[in-house]
């Protein structure tokens, strides 16, 4: 099985900083990389997919990157609207899995 | 518009059968993938297993000895059920379509607590 090692578990920022979080792939996984934010009481929803490609709706402060097997998920100006835990997807393979997860809080 | 819904039970006994059902509507499932996702009270999201649009179906290494996942095309509905219940099997429960992105649509949850 393919393992998803995301760091930080946690994270606290300021509002306008810059925020990263980035999952480390056990594997080769191509581009198959999503990354999800889920607010409390919520279903997780889509930000990034392909590892670079953001989904509709999704605001352009969020990026996505690739360098070899380690993807990176940026906020480039955080809002009080982000907090909430963010997760990857690897879905280059069955079983498909989740990083650990990062809950960001604003400081 | 793509909607996804769960229902099914919100109490299960410990070692009974656990059966759920989404309900689809905006798209078609045999040309996308409906998987099922589950997150225990506090903690993170887990694959559990899904059905392809060609009907084929993968699960997670760790449940695939008491999971099944299944569907009727004419009703639009992908069904979960999965045997042998345990106090740690409690979580809420997403159906999740892997459209033109993987989990670009998700249900509201269901949420499973085991318990006699």
């Amino acid at each position: 099985d393919i393992q998803m090692t995301q760091s930080p578990a946690s994270l606290s920022a300021s509002l306008e900083e810059i925020v990263t979080i980035t999952c480390q792939a056990s594997q080769d996984i191509g581009n198959w990389l999503a990354w999800y934010q889920q607010k409390p009481g919520k279903s997780p929803q889509l930000l990034i997919y392909g590892a670079t490609s953001l989904a509709d709706g999704v605001p352009s402060r969020f990026s996505g990157s690739r360098s070899g097997t380690q993807y990176s998920l940026k906020i480039s100006r955080l809002q009080v609207e982000d907090i909430g835990i963010y997760y990857c997807l690897q879905a280059y393979s069955a079983p498909l899995t989740f990083g650990s997860g990062t809950k960001l809080e604003i400081k | 518009q793509v909607q996804l819904k769960e229902s099914g039970p919100g109490l299960v006994q410990p070692s009974q059968t656990l059966s759920l059902t989404c309900t689809v509507s905006g798209f078609s499932l045999t040309s996308n993938s409906v998987h099922w996702v589950r997150q225990p009270p506090g903690k993170g999201l887990e694959w559990m297993g899904g059905i392809w649009g060609d009907g084929s179906t993968d699960y997670n290494s760790a449940l695939k000895s008491r999971l099944s996942i299944s569907r009727d095309t004419s009703k639009s509905q992908v069904f979960l059920k999965m045997n042998s219940l345990q106090t740690d099997d409690t979580a809420i429960y997403f159906c999740t379509r892997f459209g033109g992105a993987p989990f670009d649509y998700w249900g509201q949850g269901v949420m499973v607590t085991v318990s006699s």
